[in-house]
């Protein structure tokens, strides 16, 4: 069974820096084929997709964004970790990480329960 | 364009048929995924590629896709179908990923 959970800060001020993690198990980021992405939704809002990383360590951003976010991953943890730049109050909204293989042609089979988090002063 | 887009709310009577469309030129290129979200969860996964369904997702649910429009049937609708669909695709250069606006049925 895959789970992946979300995890970091819920409150962040203004211009700081976004460090959030998700745990996941049930599957290998070693594995060819695998990849995790960093999919958000402000309150009240639609999905917006930021980004993935791939088994092999590439790794693609959504262009709006690129310039502020980094993703990393951790093999020996199970873990990949998205980092967001100068943060905004429009950055404020559940972040999701989600799984997915190119069995599925790398749509996003499984997802956390998403993080809800706050940029404000 | 780089974008995809939906129609915000469409509405079907219960047992009844419905079609969600998403519009955008990378979808000339490639297939929608579907997404439907409850309101309080989080996405699950109902259709990818031509019309492939994720196990569990009944198959009252079916995609089709004609040159840059993409659309998600449900035949029979259900109260518990009644959620916010999301559409989305890689783009054209098949470095990132874009999500549509999103649809939300009501089931009456």
């Amino acid at each position: 069974q895959i789970t992946l959970k979300e995890s970091g800060p819920t409150l962040v001020e203004p211009t700081e820096t976004l460090t959030l993690t998700c745990s996941f198990s049930g599957f290998s980021l070693t594995t060819s084929g695998v990849g995790v992405g960093w999919i958000r939704q402000p309150p009240g809002k639609a999905l917006e997709w930021l980004a993935l990383i791939y088994w092999d360590d590439d790794r693609r951003y959504s262009p709006s964004l690129k310039s502020r976010l980094t993703v990393t991953k951790d093999t020996s943890k199970n873990q990949v970790v998205l980092t967001m730049t100068n943060v905004d109050p429009v950055d404020t909204a559940t972040y999701y990480c989600a799984h997915a293989t190119s069995v599925t042609n790398w749509a996003e089979s499984s997802w956390g329960q998403g993080t809800l988090v706050t940029v404000s002063s | 364009s780089s974008e995809l887009t939906q129609d915000p709310a469409v509405s079907v009577a219960l047992g009844q048929t419905v079609r969600i469309t998403c519009q955008g030129d990378s979808l000339r290129k490639f297939y929608a995924t579907w997404y439907q979200q409850k309101p309080g969860q989080a996405p699950v996964l109902i259709l990818f590629d031509k019309n492939d369904r994720p196990s569990g997702i009944p198959d009252r649910f079916s995609g089709s896709s004609s040159g840059d429009t993409a659309s998600l049937t449900i035949t029979g609708a259900q109260a518990e179908d009644e959620a916010d669909y999301y559409c989305n695709s890689r783009d054209n250069n098949h470095n990132h990923v874009l999500f549509g606006g999103g649809t939300r049925l009501t089931v009456l």
